[in-house]
Formats: structure tokens, C-alpha cells, sequence
């Protein structure tokens, strides 16, 4: 079975301070994929990026990073200089290659305080 | 513009009443799927369809059903609604060999 926790259930920070959005996965597959997602306000679900599993190569996308470890299962996701904007629910998510079955983590409510 | 949407976005109901809560992409996608969304549960799968007239449950398919008849339309069904099927819906599409799913807006459900 696979599993998907996210520890932090809600984060407050100040404007401009940096914040990790921690995600842990437990899987007995070789090959799955790994998601992010963003939930702002408004409700719809946002697709911020995938990874395989066999790249383990860190991403940056602006002031977006991603740090997949797969020795310690984890795909953690950092927002440098956070603004406004990001305040929204973050889901991680796994997919094992060839299933058709997306499993969640219960998200974590991040919110920045200007 | 591609994209997933459903239809009504905001739904108030009577328990019993029977709805269809209609989702619909137009990306050409083989797969499309339902989840439910409630507070300190995350999303979880109710049922996906792998291309037309291929169906099968999630996670949590008691109280609904699907049908796809066509490629670009998955509509879910509740036949009888109940109060604890008050939730936000998701339907989500994606081609088949790419693993990324996207998702509608959502549809808000209130069964009184």
C-alpha cells in the first residue's frame, strides 16, 4: 500500500521568511512519481511539478525548490522569500507507474503573515 | 484553452434528491477521474475511467456512480445523496503514458 504524510498541518510565516513544506512517502515500488500541488483560496488544484523516481535531482523554479531524497522517502518543498500569494493548502501526492490511482497527503495549510 | 471543467460549480441539495455533477475535458485525454476533497482527509479517489466505458472504484465508491460513454465527458451520479456526501469535488483528466493529472475547479456539494 502506498502512503503519503504530510507532518505539518498548517505553517504560518512572516513575508519574506523561507518555509519547507515537508513530505514523506511510503511505497514498495521501484518506479512512481511524485507530485505537488497548490490549493489556493479559490479552491481549484494548482499542478506544480512532478518527479520520477529515478531523478533525483533537485529542481529549482523561481522562488519554488524541490529536494527528493529517496534514501530518507522524502520530497520536501521549500518557497523561498515567501509572499501573500503562496498562502494556500499544498498537497503531495504519489502515483505508481502504471496505476491509475493518485494518493494524497492531508495537505498543510501554509499562511504568510505581510 | 485546455482545460477540465465541471459543472454546477456551487450545489445545494436534499437528501434523496437525486444530482449529476458533470465534468468534461477537451484535451483528448484517455483517463479521467473523481475525488472528494474533505477537511483533515486530503483528496480521496471515488472512481476513474481508463477510456470509454471503462470504469472502476476508488477508493470511496459507495453512494456514487459514473458512466463514460464519450472521451471528453465523465459525469458523476448520486442517486440518493446524504448529508456526509457533502464534500468538494474534483474531477481530473490525463492522457495515458503521462502521469500528470489535471484538475477541474471543483464543484462545492451541500446535502441538507
Amino acid at each position: 500500500a502506498q502512503k503519503v504524510t504530510q507532518a505539518q498541518t498548517e505553517i504560518s510565516v512572516v513575508e519574506k521568511e523561507d518555509v519547507t513544506l515537508d513530505c514523506v512517502y511510503e511505497t514498495r515500488d521501484t518506479t512512481y512519481y511524485l507530485f505537488w500541488y497548490k490549493q489556493p483560496p479559490s479552491g481549484e488544484l494548482v499542478f506544480l511539478i512532478r518527479r520520477n523516481s529515478f531523478d533525483e535531482q533537485n529542481e529549482i523554479s523561481g522562488r519554488y525548490s524541490w529536494n527528493f531524497q529517496k534514501s530518507t522517502s522524502s520530497f520536501n518543498f521549500t518557497i523561498t522569500a515567501s509572499q501573500v500569494v503562496d498562502s494556500a493548502v499544498y498537497f503531495c501526492a504519489l502515483l505508481k507507474a502504471g496505476s491509475y490511482q493518485l494518493t494524497f497527503g492531508k495537505g498543510t495549510k501554509l499562511s504568510v503573515i505581510p | 484553452e485546455a482545460q477540465v471543467t465541471q459543472n454546477p460549480r456551487y450545489l445545494i441539495t436534499v437528501t434523496g434528491k437525486k444530482l449529476t455533477v458533470t465534468c468534461s475535458q477537451n484535451m483528448n485525454h484517455e483517463y479521467m477521474s473523481w475525488y472528494r476533497q474533505d477537511p483533515g482527509l486530503g483528496l480521496r479517489q471515488i472512481y476513474y475511467s481508463m477510456n470509454v466505458e471503462v470504469t472502476d472504484k476508488g477508493d470511496v465508491p459507495e453512494g456514487y456512480k459514473v458512466s463514460r460513454k464519450e472521451k471528453r465527458n465523465f459525469p458523476l451520479i448520486l442517486e440518493s445523496p446524504s448529508p456526509n456526501q457533502t464534500s468538494l469535488y474534483f474531477c481530473a483528466s490525463r492522457r495515458t503514458g503521462q502521469e500528470t493529472q489535471y484538475f477541474g475547479p471543483g464543484t462545492r456539494l451541500l446535502v441538507l
